[in-house]
């Protein structure tokens, strides 16, 4: 089945550094990503869509400049939270789908737990 | 985005059966609904999807309503292992990848 990837599983950054995650789909070509954040007890926020080749589609509210999304191959897209800070600590999800033949759902990630100190 | 509405918690015991509900009174006929649920500290988990007619899988059933503006997720057997978040999403019927927007979803507690 489809597989997506996502590394660091956890990472502790110092506040006012950047830190990089990245999603990488393993078995399928995803020329759409997404990028989720959520918060303890809540549920997942939609970030933003991640488009091979082409600028991110972020959703109301998402500083475009903060999150840095970077999809720069069909199996690799990246999200850099820029000049980090506490409230960004967060659990960031990632997501993919081998849209077409064969469709079972959307894949996601892990996650990756950020803690901002 | 259509909106769907699910109780935020439910209850069930080991080895019954389990029936999830979702409203999705402004549903579209292009929408399809789809089901994901979500462990602990762990990313969404794909659980089934269906446009009109009922659907079934290894791990659940869903059942339509039909005029379409509810559905239910039935787990025939629980186990404890069933016990996450389960999220009923509204995804639109076209070309490529479509996003997903959560809702709150319910929370599923399994009692031994």
């Amino acid at each position: 089945g489809a597989v997506v990837s996502q590394h660091p599983s956890r990472v502790i950054c110092k506040s006012g550094t950047s830190v990089k995650i990245e999603c990488r789909s393993l078995d399928f070509q995803a020329t759409t990503m997404f990028w989720y954040r959520q918060f303890p007890k809540q549920s997942l926020m939609l970030m933003a869509t991640s488009n091979e080749g082409s600028k991110a589609t972020y959703e109301q509210g998402v500083e475009k400049d903060k999150f840095l999304i970077n999809h720069a191959s069909l199996t690799l897209s990246t999200l850099t939270v820029t000049s980090a800070h506490p409230e960004d600590s967060s659990f960031y999800i990632c997501s993919a789908t081998p849209w077409g033949e064969g469709f079972y759902g959307y894949t996601f990630g892990s996650g990756t737990r950020l803690t901002v100190v | 985005d259509a909106k769907t509405t699910q109780p935020n918690s439910m209850e069930s015991n080991e080895e019954e059966p389990v029936h999830l509900p979702c409203n999705h009174s402004t549903i579209s006929g292009t929408d399809y609904i789809h089901w994901y649920r979500q462990l602990p500290s762990q990313g969404p988990e794909y659980v089934i999807h269906g446009l009109t007619s009922n659907v079934n899988n290894r791990m659940a059933s869903l059942a339509i309503a039909e005029d379409r503006k509810s559905s239910t997720l039935i787990l025939h057997r629980a186990t404890l292992r069933d016990a996450a978040v389960y999220y009923c999403i509204l995804r639109e019927r076209a070309q490529g990848a479509q996003k997903l927007v959560f809702g709150q979803g319910t929370r599923l507690t399994i009692n031994p």
